[in-house]
C-alpha cells in the first residue's frame, strides 16, 4: 500500500520568505501525487498534481512542487509567502486498493505566516 | 465556492442515533466521494460513487452506508453513532471516475458532533 509522510505538522515563515513544505511517499508503482490546501472552515482545494511527464509542476497561487523519484519526495514550495497563504496543506497519493483507486492523504502541515 | 454543496453544516446528536448527510455535486460531475476528517485519524477516504454505482471503497465502517441517486446527489448514512464518529465529513465530486487524474472539488463539510 502507498503512504504519505509530511515532515513537520507546523511550519512558520515570515511574510516574503520561502515556503517549503515537505512530503515523502512510498509507492511500489509510479505515483500520482497531489497537494491540497484547506483554509479555516473550508473544504480542500487542489493546488497542483503530478501524473506523468514534467517533474516540476506549477500550481495555483504561485506554488510549485517537484517530483523526485530518487528521493521519493514531492515537496511544495513558494518563493515568497503571503499572509493569505496561512492554511493547512495536505500531500496526497493515489493508491490502488482492493476496493478500487483511492486518495491517501498525509497528516497535514499547518503553515503560519508572520508579518 | 467549489460548487459542491453539503447539508447540514452542523449536526449534533447522541450516541446510538442515526443521521444522514447530504451532498450535491457540481453540475456535470458524475463522481461523488465521501471523506472523514478527525483529529486522531486525519483525512480518510470512505467511499466513491460514479453515476449511481459504487466505484471504490475505503475505510468505511459497516455502520456507515452511502448511495448516489439518479439526480446524482449522494447521502451518507451513519448509524449506531459512537463518540468517535465525531468528525468533519467532506463530500467531493469530479467529472469522471479516474481518481488519479480527475480533479476533485470539495464541499465545505458537515461537522458531526456525537454527545
Amino acid at each position: 500500500a502507498q503512504s504519505v509522510t509530511q515532515l513537520g505538522s507546523h511550519v512558520s515563515v515570515s511574510e516574503g520568505a520561502l515556503v517549503l513544505l515537505r512530503c515523502n511517499y512510498s509507492s511500489s508503482v509510479p505515483p500520482y501525487l497531489f497537494w491540497y490546501v484547506q483554509y479555516p472552515n473550508q473544504g480542500l482545494q487542489l493546488l497542483l498534481k503530478y501524473t506523468t511527464g514534467a517533474t516540476l509542476v506549477k500550481g495555483i497561487n504561485g506554488f510549485e512542487a517537484e517530483f523526485k523519484k530518487s528521493e521519493t519526495s514531492f515537496h511544495l514550495t513558494k518563493p515568497s509567502a503571503h499572509m493569505s497563504d496561512a492554511a493547512e496543506y495536505f500531500c496526497a497519493v493515489s493508491d490502488r486498493g482492493t476496493g478500487g483507486f483511492k486518495t491517501i492523504f498525509g497528516a497535514g502541515t499547518r503553515l503560519f505566516v508572520k508579518a | 465556492d467549489s460548487g459542491v454543496t453539503q447539508t447540514p453544516k452542523h449536526l449534533i446528536t447522541a450516541t446510538g442515533q442515526r443521521v444522514t448527510l447530504r451532498c450535491s455535486p457540481r453540475s456535470g460531475d458524475l463522481s461523488v466521494y465521501w471523506y472523514q476528517q478527525s483529529l486522531d485519524q486525519g483525512l480518510q477516504f470512505l467511499i466513491q460513487y460514479y453515476n449511481g454505482e459504487e466505484r471504490a471503497k475505503g475505510n468505511i465502517l459497516e455502520r456507515f452506508s452511502a448511495q448516489q441517486f439518479p439526480d446524482l446527489h449522494s447521502e451518507l448514512n451513519l448509524s449506531s453513532l459512537e463518540l468517535g464518529d465525531s468528525a468533519l465529513y467532506f463530500c467531493a465530486s469530479s467529472v469522471g471516475s479516474a481518481v488519479r487524474t480527475d480533479t476533485q472539488y470539495f464541499g465545505p463539510g458537515t461537522r458531526l458532533t456525537v454527545l
